[in-house]
């Protein structure tokens, strides 16, 4: 059975930084592209990023571009994202995503979410 | 970016209704690269449809998907209680990958 388990999400203070992860199971984890999608309160969704299997692609959108960086482990089964110079706007529930058919795809299986909040 | 703009906002139908919510994108997407999304509330998003017309493992046959160029449709035949949800269209024929506001199915 595929499960994606988040973690790592928290307040923190504008201009801080924040670390989540999302741990793997049930699946060759090397072999498929990740994803993180992000749900503002009471928003729809947004891609954020996206990795390949060997870690040696990454994609961004615009809006988290120079702040955000995915990463990978795979001998851990671990999807990483590093979030710097965190915004108001970044306030949401991160969502870990399988990827299929390459990075830029639509997602199969999601975790349950980790919820960052940006405040001062 | 591609635009994808979700019709109606909210949908207010009785079960064993059927449901026809659209998508429609600022520019032609290929079909392969169109697909739909659940969402029940304090749940992760659900693959319900990919390839504009595939089902994912798991969906029943009520749930249809349809459409090309800029209009795409998913269709839910007969309303059962657990498809009172949110459902979201996403594309990814041309990066970044964007996802329509959502169209929220209410019990009416």
């Amino acid at each position: 059975e595929v499960q994606l388990l988040e973690s790592g999400g928290g307040l923190v203070q504008p201009g801080g930084s924040l670390r989540l992860s999302c741990a793997a199971s049930g699946f060759t984890f090397s072999g498929y592209a990740m994803s993180w999608v992000r749900q503002a309160p009471g928003r729809g969704l947004e891609w954020v990023s996206g990795i390949s299997g060997s870690g040696s692609s990454t994609y961004y959108a615009d809006s988290v571009k120079g702040r955000i960086t995915i990463s990978r482990d795979n001998s851990k089964n671990t999807l990483n994202l590093q979030m710097n110079s965190l915004r108001d706007e970044d306030m949401a529930i991160y969502y870990c995503a399988r990827t299929l058919a390459g990075v830029i795809s639509y997602f199969d299986y999601w975790g349950q979410g980790t919820l960052v909040a940006v405040s001062s | 970016e591609i635009v994808l703009t979700q019709s109606p906002g909210t949908l207010s139908l009785s079960p064993g209704e059927r449901a026809t919510l659209s998508c429609r994108a600022s520019q032609s997407v290929t079909s392969s690269y169109l697909a739909w999304y659940q969402q029940r509330p304090g749940q992760a998003p659900r693959l319900l449809v990919y390839g504009t017309s595939s089902r994912a493992t798991g969906i029943p046959d009520r749930f249809s998907g349809s459409g090309s160029g800029t209009d795409f449709t998913l269709t839910i035949s007969r309303l059962e209680p657990e498809d009172f949800a949110v459902y979201y269209c996403q594309q990814f024929d041309i990066s970044p990958i964007t996802f329509g506001g959502g169209t929220r199915v209410e019990i009416k």
